[in-house]
């Protein structure tokens, strides 16, 4: 069964650094999408993604973050200089975009450190 | 904009218990729903789901019917185990042309003891 899949599943970075999630999405999906949930709180949308860029962004993802899709497979989040609220766990999904396919394929997570 | 309302928790139960966990949702058009479920340490599995009104999810053991009249879609299992020990995310999709973001509640952590 096709899955998404997210690097590292665990990363520990020091406050100011720059870090990379990675993930790769469903092979044929369009939609692409990060959010983020802070430890023992509410999953909240970052960004999605949809034909090279950004199609909607909550106000979370301020100009500390960026994504990229750096090649066919590969679909990333950046955080500039890591703040120690950033620490939570990120998730990547995707969904095929088509219409009435609505169900969203969320990958296993990268939980981020920060210290 | 679009929510989800889930009970607070934890909801602690023994084994063979009834479980129900409430969600109720506002939207401005006819959402999908969806009930996801993180074990500890893992990421967000899709449980089940129900994408027009009246549409009954399950899978499992666990049920949820899309109660357009109430806006609706409690979860409900008939006899919990252990392993059911996990939090529960009511969630919702709205969009159109193939664009869905999913909407989350707060999460619902269930608790079921031997």
């Amino acid at each position: 069964e096709p899955e998404v899949t997210q690097t590292p599943s665990h990363q520990v970075t020091q406050m100011g650094q720059e870090v990379i999630l990675r993930c790769v999405p469903i092979s044929n999906h369009l939609y692409f999408y990060w959010y983020r949930q802070i430890l023992g709180q509410k999953v909240e949308f970052l960004v999605s993604f949809y034909n090279n860029e950004i199609s909607e962004k909550s106000e979370i993802f301020d100009d500390q973050f960026s994504v990229e899709r750096p090649d066919g497979s590969n679909f990333t989040l950046k955080i500039r200089s890591t703040k120690l609220e950033d620490s939570a766990m990120y998730f990547c999904a995707s969904t095929p975009g088509l219409e009435g396919s609505t169900e969203a394929f969320f990958g296993q997570g990268t939980r981020l450190t920060v210290v | 904009g679009d929510s989800v309302t889930q009970m607070e928790g934890p909801v602690t139960l023994s084994e063979e218990a009834f479980l129900t966990i409430n969600c109720t949702y506002t939207a401005t058009g006819y959402p999908s729903l969806f009930w996801y479920v993180q074990y500890p340490g893992e990421g967000l599995q899709l449980l089940l789901k129900a994408t027009k009104a009246d549409d009954k999810g399950s899978n499992k053991g666990f049920e949820a019917t899309y109660r357009k009249e109430t806006t609706s879609f409690h979860l409900e299992k008939g006899s919990v185990q252990v392993s059911d020990s996990a939090v529960y995310f009511c969630a919702l999709t709205e969009g159109w042309g193939g664009s869905y973001i999913p909407t989350f509640g707060r999460g619902t952590s269930l608790i079921v003891h031997p």
